[in-house]
């Protein structure tokens, strides 16, 4: 029972460096979401995606990209890290219904120096 | 729009005690209200979650909510906790207009022996 995956699991970047967190789930779920968890702000999401092939933003999409090739995959890119970026970084998966609870992976800790 | 407003960010309870953890939610269409839970180090997971019919919901490991209308609440409760529950909390709300859960800002929820 794997659900979902999340690679790597930390990172330390410097400033101006360009990563790729990889999502995978095994749920056959539609729908999948990048958040990002601060102290004291809770998840906020960054992207999400209906099915393969789309993307739409999220509430704080700004530095990010990503790409849903195929249905299990999720693929969150950061083009050129900042210290802003620096957070907990979690994928989740749904069955897309308004009523489904969401799948979380163990999260990619990211610093970003 | 949605939000949702966690009213303690920390909680600290003796082993065996009761307790609450408060959430508030505004929504101008009906919602869908989970509570998830976060241990040490790992991703979220649900507790429980209220869809429709009784307003008192029972999760997992003793949990319960009770869905509030007029008070627009989902209060979690749990009346013995253990050394095991303590974790972060977040209470989240969905809706018909659209598939994006919401998140507060989490309870920090600390169970001294």
């Amino acid at each position: 029972n794997a659900g979902v995956t999340q690679t790597p699991k930390f990172r330390v970047l410097k400033t101006g460096q360009s990563m790729t967190l990889l999502c995978a789930q095994d749920m056959n779920h539609e729908y999948m979401y990048w958040y990002r968890q601060d102290p004291g702000m809770g998840l906020r999401l960054i992207h999400y995606s209906v099915g393969e092939g789309t993307t739409a933003k999220g509430e704080v999409p700004d530095g990010y990209n990503v790409s849903r090739l195929k249905k299990q995959n999720f693929l969150l890119g950061l083009e050129s890290a900042a210290p802003s970026q620096t957070s907990v970084y979690f994928c989740a998966s749904s069955s897309g219904q308004y009523n489904s609870p969401l799948h979380f992976g163990n999260g990619t800790r990211l610093t970003v120096t | 729009a949605q939000s949702v407003t966690q009213l303690d960010s920390q909680v600290p309870v003796f082993e065996e005690a009761p307790v609450e953890l408060r959430c508030n939610y505004s929504s101008s269409v009906s919602v869908y209200l989970f509570w998830y839970v976060q241990y040490p180090n790992q991703g979220l997971q649900l507790l429980l979650k209220y869809l429709s019919g009784s307003t008192l919901v029972k999760g997992i490991n003793g949990f319960e909510a009770e869905f509030n209308k007029s008070q627009t609440s989902f209060h979690l409760r749990k009346p013995s906790v253990h050394i095991s529950d303590t974790a972060e909390y977040f209470c989240a709300v969905g809706n018909t207009g659209g598939f994006k859960t919401i998140f507060g800002a989490g309870t920090r929820l600390f169970v001294k022996a």
